[in-house]
């Protein structure tokens, strides 16, 4: 299996533009998560989605962003308009069902990462 | 709110010796504890991960233990190597929640 895919690797933009960010899980996987690396805040969840349906988006830090995964293979992160606050390592997870008294599943698998820098 | 801490923040030893990350959170109503590591400009790579009613796991040279009562999890390595290098973090599953609550990781570097 190749893993969470997540593109672009690296973005950079100015301040005011769209910024997308793509992910394609583990297939099988029916959990997906969004999260933010920076130094000062360290790593935090912006929103999961369980069979695509989103269940927690307590993290999305305001309207600038939004996310969706219209299919059980593909998810975007959108900041419209992007900050230079922005600017983070955004990783994607995902995690396969929990049904089931197994540790194994319950593990998340992380992508490599965008990082996104916003001039 | 569940708080995770990490310490020490960074640390820095000669190949060979063993030693210890720390990790500790505030609410002991987790379903599981899970150690990761993250190599820079990486991903992360989950390394052993506990379950609430277990009291450790090993793999290889690493070694996890959970004493979820007073809200602790160390993180053992063995016989550390230069490879073993990175930044490694503890994240806790709050019990309720499939999302994680990292701490904010250890920064290990191992000299030949």
């Amino acid at each position: 299996d190749a893993g969470v895919i997540q593109s672009p690797r690296h973005e950079v933009t100015e301040m005011g533009q769209e910024v997308t960010l793509r992910c394609k899980p583990i297939s099988g996987h029916n959990s997906l998560f969004w999260y933010r690396q920076t130094m000062m805040r360290g790593l935090e969840l912006l929103i999961y989605f369980n069979n695509n349906v989103p269940i927690d988006d307590s993290g999305m830090p305001e309207d600038r962003f939004s996310a969706k995964m219209p299919n059980a293979s593909f998810s975007t992160l959108k900041i419209q308009p992007s900050e230079p606050r922005d600017s983070a390592v955004y990783f994607c997870a995902s995690s396969p069902p929990t049904g089931g008294y197994r540790p194994a599943k319950n593990i998340q698998y992380f992508g490599a990462g965008t990082r996104l820098s916003v001039l | 709110k569940q708080e995770v801490t990490q310490i020490p923040a960074a640390l820095s030893v000669p190949e060979g010796e063993n030693l210890v990350l720390n990790c500790s959170f505030t609410d002991s109503a987790i379903y599981n504890l899970q150690w990761f590591r993250q190599d820079p400009g990486k991903g992360l790579t989950s390394l052993l991960l506990i379950q609430s009613s277990q009291r450790e796991q090993t793999s290889g040279r690493l070694n996890a233990s959970l004493d979820k009562s007073s809200g602790r999890s160390t993180l053992y390595i063995a016989a550390s190597q230069p490879g073993d290098s990175a930044t490694y973090l503890c994240a806790v599953r709050p019990a309720g929640f499939q999302k994680l609550v990292f701490g904010t990781g250890t920064r290990l570097l191992v000299s030949p």
